[in-house]
């Protein structure tokens, strides 16, 4: 079974400034790894994600994530963040071959960014 | 594009009741997931369709959880009797189809049981 783990629960950052969010997890299989935001009263809205290939993946809103297999982590990071980046972010996981290719994502418990002028 | 749709967006009922969610996923999409959110925690998947076939419902309470499909298109999600621990957003969700397709969320339904 997968698990996430997101390192901090609440990020304040001012505004301009870099962001990382960390995201590890844990599996004993091949992945997919998302991320996700969730804006006040919203639903989820995705991010980016891995499936194959370069471990850099570039996303909507100025983000990216960089996959590192041997650390089993999936960072997510913005050189200079917006007043409008201000939401809850979700990292998810999901095995490759799930079972009749279900798409089980199981996600961690979430970072809120804050973002102060 | 219409998004997902879900309502109602609020429910207040007391422990014991009974209560309906309702989901309309985005049109020509063929899976439809059902999450569970606790407050301070990441969605839980409840269930899991296929046009109107379950392929994930693991995780579903099925002594008071159940959900249906029935023309491959909207959904219900019913929980009967309801208790505290209930109380959460019910979030619906729909890809194109299995795989890693992205999943387009909707605005959820809040739960409170008293």
């Amino acid at each position: 079974a997968q698990s996430v783990t997101q390192l901090d629960s609440q990020v304040p950052v001012f505004e301009e400034a870099p962001v990382e969010l960390r995201c590890n997890y844990s599996s004993s299989v091949s992945v997919y790894l998302f991320w996700y935001v969730q804006y006040p009263n919203q639903g989820l809205q995705l991010l980016l994600k891995y499936l194959s290939g370069s471990t850099l993946v570039k996303g909507i809103n100025g983000f990216e994530a960089e996959f590192n297999k041997s650390q089993t982590s999936f960072h997510l990071r913005k050189p200079s963040v917006h007043i409008s980046d201000t939401a809850e972010y979700f990292c998810a996981v999901s095995e490759r071959w799930g079972i009749q290719g279900a798409q089980k994502l199981v996600f961690g418990q979430g970072t809120r960014l804050t973002i102060n002028p | 594009e219409a998004g997902v749709a879900q309502s109602p967006r609020y429910k207040i009922i007391e422990k014991r009741q009974s209560v309906a969610f309702w989901c309309n996923p985005i049109s020509g999409h063929a899976t439809l997931y059902w999450y569970q959110q606790i407050l301070g925690q990441g969605p839980k998947l409840l269930i899991q369709f296929q046009n109107n076939g379950v392929v994930d419902d693991s995780q579903l309470p099925k002594d008071r959880f159940s959900a249906e499909r029935l023309k491959g298109v909207d959904s219900t999600l019913k929980i009967q009797p309801a208790k505290l621990e209930d109380s959460a957003v019910y979030l619906c969700a729909s890809s194109f189809s299995r795989g890693p397709y992205e999943q387009y969320f909707g605005p959820g339904t809040r739960l409170t049981v008293t």
